[in-house]
């Protein structure tokens, strides 16, 4: 099972909205509602953002939003914050593996 | 408070053994799935396996199966993660983190554990 495909960089400045991508297959995300996203601070825990594709669990800014259209989910950042300079996974469901999951590659969001 | 809390730092050398802990508190530890997750340095997240503490069913990545144990004790609320044999290219962070079933994710993660793999 390959790793989901995210870009490795994505930069904006605050205030501007940003989108990463994660693009799989029928297999995983486009086959399944299933899709989660983590911000990952380097030294700390991740954290999960966004859970079955659109849905934000308690705490978490409505400023983050998630969707997904085919082989490919979204994670959209508005109003962008030096805050949420991090690194973002991907993670989905899957049939390729006996272990039912698999990460994205990993985006890099820098605000400039 | 819902925690995971992990085990301290290891520095090893090839081919020992170790296996570190990922304790959790505030909530039915029997009743919710731990998967382990490793970050080798400068390299994005990877699943290794997932464990339910109640009944000790276990899923294994393809790529770790046969390189990592994993395990629990549900009667002192703690999971781990144990190796055999050591590698350098064992060297990485390890992240436990809760697993919901209903909504498939990692909703809380330990601090991680770091593991030094060096002669």
């Amino acid at each position: 099972q390959s790793a989901l495909t995210q870009p490795a960089s994505v930069s904006g400045s605050p205030r501007q909205s940003i989108t990463i991508s994660c693009t799989g297959t029928s297999s995983d995300v486009g086959g399944y509602n299933s899709v989660s996203w983590y911000q990952h601070h380097p030294g700390k825990a991740p954290k999960l953002m966004i859970y079955e594709v659109s849905n934000r669990p308690s705490g978490v800014s409505n400023r983050f939003s998630g969707s997904k259209s085919g082989n490919t989910a979204s994670l959209t950042i508005s109003g962008l914050r030096a805050e949420d300079e991090a690194d973002y996974y991907c993670s989905s469901y899957t049939i390729s593996s006996t272990l039912g999951y698999v990460f994205g590659t990993g985006t890099k969001v820098t605000v400039l | 408070e819902v925690q995971l809390v992990q085990s301290e730092a290891e520095v090893k050398k090839p081919g020992e053994s170790l296996k570190i802990s990922c304790k959790g508190s505030g909530y039915s530890f029997p009743n919710y799935w731990i998967g382990w997750v490793r970050q080798m340095p400068g390299k994005g997240l990877e699943w290794m396996g997932i464990i339910s503490p109640g009944d000790s069913v276990i899923r294994y990545s393809p790529s770790f199966r046969g390189q990592v144990t994993i395990s629990a004790d549900k009667s002192i609320s703690t999971a781990y993660l144990q190796w055999s044999s050591l590698k350098a290219s064992d060297t990485a962070m390890y992240y436990c983190a809760r697993h919901l079933t209903t909504v498939m994710a990692l909703d809380m993660w330990g601090q991680g554990t770091l593991v030094t793999v060096s002669s």
